[in-house]
């Protein structure tokens, strides 16, 4: 695809259940980053791949959330167990390479009721 | 560790005149930075980046920055603000050396006939 594709593009969980977030990234990119944007506030880092290695993930607000990007493309974060502060947009980005510009995708919002 | 702040959530312009953003970071050294526009229900988009080659960056769509580094200041402007300029403007500092971005608040632009 021409850009940074995340589905779902809109998520109703209710507390407690398991949600999956899929990330699409530019074909090719080797770094992808995951950001969780809360109503009114600026994203915050979460995690970042390049290829199918997890750099950095210490912007997890938790251990309900895993994120994974088996085949170095590809990505889900998946957030277990899910409560109410974790409603808010989760954007995708993706890299051609480590230092280069990242595109974003349009997110997810998610609402947990 | 890096920061940012954005020293305005809100900023009220009318079409025809000067835009001015302000942002500022903390560092101990000169990191990259970078300005990112996001329209509703839109990824978002790099506006401009600078990398410690010259002080005074162009963007896209007329922006313009300038890296201050006495101040910590990186100041989005634009001579003339169009009304699609409307949107929410983040000013992100790089760390980790992989384009992990520091997202500031955002400030959101309005502009008015």
């Amino acid at each position: 695809g021409a850009g940074v594709s995340q589905s779902p593009r809109y998520k109703v969980a209710k507390r407690g259940q398991d949600v999956a977030l899929r990330c699409d990234p530019i074909s090719g990119h080797v770094s992808l980053f995951w950001y969780q944007q809360a109503l009114g506030q600026g994203p915050e880092f979460l995690t970042y791949f390049q290829n199918e290695a997890q750099l950095d993930k210490s912007g997890l607000p938790s251990d309900r959330f895993f994120a994974e990007r088996p085949e170095g493309s590809v990505s889900t974060l998946k957030i277990q167990r899910t409560q109410q502060e974790d409603s808010a947009v989760y954007l995708c980005a993706s890299s051609l390479e480590v230092n280069t510009e990242a595109f974003f995708g349009q997110g997810t919002r998610l609402t947990v009721v | 560790a890096q920061s940012v702040t954005q020293l305005d959530s809100h900023v009220s312009v009318s079409e025809g005149t000067p835009v001015l953003l302000r942002c500022n970071y903390s560092s101990s050294y000169s990191p990259s930075l970078f300005w990112y526009v996001q329209h509703p229900n839109k990824g978002l988009q790099l506006l401009l980046k600078y990398t410690s080659a010259a002080t005074l960056v162009k963007g896209i769509n007329g922006f313009e920055a300038e890296f201050k580094k006495s101040e910590t200041s990186f100041h989005l402007t634009k001579p003339s603000a169009h009304m699609s300029d409307a949107a929410e403007y983040f000013c992100a500092p790089e760390s980790g050396g992989y384009n992990k971005l520091i997202f500031g608040a955002g400030t959101r632009l309005a502009v008015h006939p």
